[in-house]
């Protein structure tokens, strides 16, 4: 199975600045054949399902404001929020998608400073 | 627009069964895969498996082999996930949620809402 490590485990930020979620894989997810990273990003606020915010790595899902932003490839990617807003305090978890069984992050919990 | 429901919360023996449901609508049901994920209390989020609406196959992690079935009916769009041999490990909210049309495309912009398994003597 490929593990997904996130950091770091809990973070908190003042409104109004960036925050980065780090999200590494224990084996490539960039299939070769298309070039592309198998990588989402979701948030999760309590009491709700998770929400899409990111998958092939850095393609933003309809709706979801530009704020946050993925980057990376291979084993190694990112989830950037560039000015965080008080509704940003969630959840966020990495999930790759590249095999069965398909994988979550272990979550980072994202707080105001 | 696209709808998961799913119904309403468990409680179970330990040893018992639960089958949850998955209705959708707003698309073609058989046009995509369905998957199964499940949150414990406190916990994060664990892939269960798939159903493929139109063909019927199914795909499960590992650890679920035996005692998950994924099933579907198409005639009112409704996919189910029993879990059979229930333990108070299995104590979580399950969710359906649906995957992209492409192959390949199993990331989730559709969820149900949840559906609270409790598993307790």
């Amino acid at each position: 199975d490929i593990v997904m490590t996130q950091s770091p485990d809990s973070l908190a930020v003042s409104l109004g600045e960036r925050a980065t979620i780090s999200c590494k894989s224990s084996q490539s997810l960039l299939y070769s054949s298309n070039n592309k990273n198998y990588l989402g990003w979701y948030q999760q606020k309590p009491g709700q399902p998770p929400k899409l915010l990111i998958y092939w790595a850095s393609t933003r899902e309809s709706g979801v404001p530009d704020r946050f932003s993925g980057s990376g490839s291979g084993t190694d990617f990112t989830l950037t929020i560039s000015s965080l807003q008080a509704e940003d305090v969630a959840v966020y978890y990495c999930q790759q998608y590249y095999s069965t069984p398909y994988t979550f992050g272990q979550g980072t919990k994202l707080q105001i400073k | 627009q696209v709808h998961l429901v799913q119904s309403g919360t468990e409680v179970k023996k330990p040893g018992a069964s639960v089958k949850v449901s998955c209705k959708a609508s707003g698309y073609t049901f058989t046009g995509y895969d369905m998957h199964w994920v499940r949150q414990a209390p406190g916990q994060g989020l664990e892939w269960m498996g798939q159903i493929n609406p139109n063909s019927g196959d199914t795909n499960f992690a590992q650890k679920f082999q035996g005692r998950v079935t994924m099933t579907r009916d198409t005639s009112i769009s409704t996919a189910y996930m029993e879990m059979s041999r229930l333990r108070s490990d299995d104590t979580a909210v399950y969710y359906c949620a649906r995957a992209g049309r492409a192959v390949g495309s199993s990331w989730y912009a559709y969820w149900g809402q949840g559906t609270k398994v409790t598993v307790s003597s």
